[in-house]
């Protein structure tokens, strides 16, 4: 069965660190970029970050550069977020997701369940 | 990168069909970057409805489909059913639009 399982998410306080972790399971996972996806409290969703397959490229949105860092291991087919400097804006649940290429256009089209990532004093 | 736009609710009662689009710039949409279609139950994970504009993974049920290009894009649903209530985003690239509500009367 093709999953992802996210873990990692919790409670801490302003200006803390915490590492999101994302198991992948049923697919080639070296083959794939993966990303993370965000969605705070009664917003939308937010793309945040993706790898390539071997890791040599990786991609931000502008609230997170500087303090969130992508990386994976492919031998233990997963993915991570290390997320610094948290700031209470960064609340939200946070999704795995493989970021597939179709041919014309990427999709986001195996998700986990998510983490949730709560900041606050 | 500005959210791509969609209206924030849509509503139908069920057999009914509703459309929802998604409008984006010159960069984006605009310049057929093909969207993609999420669904998304509250509490679950999302989940890839349309993608490349039209096209339907396998196990999508043919009651929804998309424009293929063109600004704005847009997801059709016909033969509502109660259990497509859910919110329903489209996305371009590493873009998102704010997500539309819809309702099953």
């Amino acid at each position: 069965e093709v999953q992802l399982v996210e873990s990692g998410g919790g409670l801490v306080q302003p200006g803390g660190s915490l590492r999101l972790s994302c198991a992948a399971s049923g697919f080639t996972f070296s083959s794939y970029w993966m990303g993370w996806v965000r969605q705070a409290p009664g917003k939308g969703l937010e793309w945040v970050a993706n790898i390539k397959e071997d890791g040599s490229e990786k991609n931000y949105v502008d609230s997170v550069k500087g303090r969130f860092t992508i990386s994976r291991d492919n031998a233990k087919n997963s993915v991570y977020l290390q997320m610094n400097s948290l700031r209470a804006e960064d609340t939200a649940v946070y999704y795995c997701m493989r970021d597939m290429w179709f041919g014309e256009a990427n999709a986001f089209d195996i998700w986990g369940q998510g983490t949730m990532v709560t900041v606050s004093s | 990168q500005s959210a791509l736009t969609q209206p924030a609710s849509v509503s139908g009662s069920p057999g009914q069909s509703i459309t929802i689009s998604c409008t984006g710039t010159s960069s984006d949409v605009g310049s057929y970057n093909l969207v993609s279609w999420y669904q998304h139950h509250p509490g679950k994970a999302p989940k890839l409805m349309i993608y490349e504009g039209s096209k339907r993974p396998s196990g999508v049920s043919n009651r929804f489909s998309g424009s293929k290009s063109g600004n704005p894009a847009s997801l059709t649903i016909s033969g509502l059913q109660a259990e497509d209530e859910a919110d329903y985003y489209c996305c371009s690239g590493k873009v998102f639009g704010g997500g539309t509500k819809l309702t099953v009367l």
